[in-house]
């Protein structure tokens, strides 16, 4: 069965900071791999997505994540983070090779502050 | 213009009330999916639709039905609500299989139940 793991329920930064936001899983089968982004307020976004291609996956508002087989790791980042990054963060799996459901981590609170 | 709506955005009621939340889309996708949000435990699949005559249930259906009147409209519906169905609930929509499953959510409906 697929899981996801999200590290860390909240992670707080400061404005220009490194964003690290953790995400491991597990499948019985290659994985599709997402991360959603939730403002306040609105539904999820999609902000990025691995689908076997390339590993390092870049996605929108400059964020970027690496799929590492070996660590079952698929952590978010950002190289300096922006008051407007402040959201929730979640990470998805479905299986490849036809449907299946979205499995969805718990989610991280990312604060940032000045 | 959104491409999935909720309605209602908010919605409070009270023990035992039939509640009926509704879905629409203009993506022209063929699947679409209920899920509740809780703090700290992510979203949650109640129902999904794979077009109007396939309707599957979730990981925690029990309290909740669907109805799925045309490819663009799903509704979800508590037949008699209880405290512990208070949630944020969220719809979304995806493409068949071979596009890995990304999904697009509408901007949800939080439900009280007291």
């Amino acid at each position: 069965a697929q899981s996801v793991t999200q590290l860390g329920s909240h992670v707080s930064v400061s404005e220009g900071a490194l964003v690290l936001l953790r995400c491991n899983y597990s499948s019985s089968v290659p994985p599709y791999l997402f991360w959603y982004v939730q403002y306040p307020n609105q539904g999820l976004q999609l902000l990025l997505k691995y689908t076997s291609a390339a590993t390092l996956v870049k996605g929108i508002n400059g964020f970027e994540a690496e799929f590492k087989k070996s660590e079952t790791s698929f952590h978010l980042t950002k190289p300096s983070a922006h008051m407007s990054d402040a959201a929730e963060y979640f990470c998805a799996v479905s299986p490849s090779g036809g449907y299946n459901k979205l499995i969805f981590g718990a989610g991280t609170r990312l604060a940032v502050h000045p | 213009d959104a491409d999935v709506t909720q309605t209602p955005r908010n919605r409070i009621t009270k023990t035992g009330k039939r509640i009926m939340l509704e879905c629409s889309q203009t993506k022209g996708h063929d699947r679409m999916y209920w899920y509740r949000q809780d703090p700290g435990l992510g979203l949650r699949l109640i129902y999904y639709s794979f077009d109007v005559k396939d309707i599957n249930k979730g990981e925690i259906s029990d309290g909740y039905s669907v109805s799925r009147q045309a490819q663009a409209k799903f509704s979800l519906s508590l037949e008699s609500a209880i405290p512990n169905q208070t949630a944020l609930y969220f719809c979304a929509t995806s493409r068949p299989s071979g596009t890995y499953n990304e999904q697009f959510f509408g901007p949800g409906t939080r439900l009280t139940v007291l």
